[in-house]
């Protein structure tokens, strides 16, 4: 069964850092691009990063790109997101996704709340 | 960046009746267009990929259609679980991708 983990989630004062983690299972965890996903309290999904299976490629949409930085360590089946400089307006459940390029985004971790507040 | 516009906001749909959402993009996507189901407090669902495909485990009620910049995703006889937030979303510029800002569908 797969299944994608997040935490590290948290209450964080404008300006802080936070990384977050997530542990993968029940999959090929290098064979597959994983993303981050954020859903802002009653608003819509965002993305908010992706990493190429071997760690070759990261993109980001200008909303964080300098600010959050995606990795991952497939020795330990775990995809990170560290996330500087944070604003009121990062906050949001933060979700762990598997991407299938073509197929969608099939797994979706439960979430984990990030709170910026002073 | 390319806006995905879904439409209507909310749909307002009696049980067993068809629903049709709508979702158009600012340019053509090429058929790269993912539909997905969100109830509160839980984890968006994939329901369907490439405009057309349902994803596994996805009852066949749920249908989805369209081309260049125009897709549809229909609920051919809700059922009482099915009442949810339903998002599209485009990946022709893989890995980036963008997402509508939902449609919600609530019992009449």
């Amino acid at each position: 069964e797969v299944q994608l983990v997040e935490s590290g989630g948290g209450l964080v004062k404008p300006g802080g850092s936070l990384k977050l983690s997530c542990a993968a299972s029940g999959f090929n965890f290098s064979t597959y691009s994983m993303n981050w996903v954020r859903q802002a309290p009653g608003k819509g999904l965002e993305w908010v990063s992706s990493i190429s299976s071997r760690s070759t490629y990261m993109h980001y949409p200008d909303s964080v790109k300098g600010r959050f930085t995606i990795s991952r360590d497939n020795a330990k089946n775990s995809l990170y997101l560290q996330m500087d400089s944070l604003t009121v307006e990062d906050t949001a459940v933060y979700y762990c996704v598997r991407d299938t390029q073509f197929l969608g985004y099939d797994y979706w971790g439960q979430g984990i709340l990030v709170t910026v507040s002073s | 960046e390319i806006v995905l516009t879904q439409s209507p906001a909310t749909l307002s749909v009696s049980p067993g009746e068809r629903a049709t959402l709508s979702c158009r993009a600012s340019q053509s996507v090429s058929g790269s267009v993912a539909w997905y189901q969100q109830k509160p407090g839980q984890a968006p669902r994939l329901l369907i990929f490439g405009a057309s495909f349902r994803s596994t485990g996805i009852p066949a009620r749920f249908s989805g259609s369209g081309s260049e910049t125009d897709y549809t995703l229909t609920i051919s006889s809700l059922q009482s679980e099915d009442f949810a937030v339903y998002y599209c979303q485009h990946y022709n510029n893989w890995p980036r991708t963008t997402f509508g800002q939902g449609t919600t569908v609530e019992s009449k």
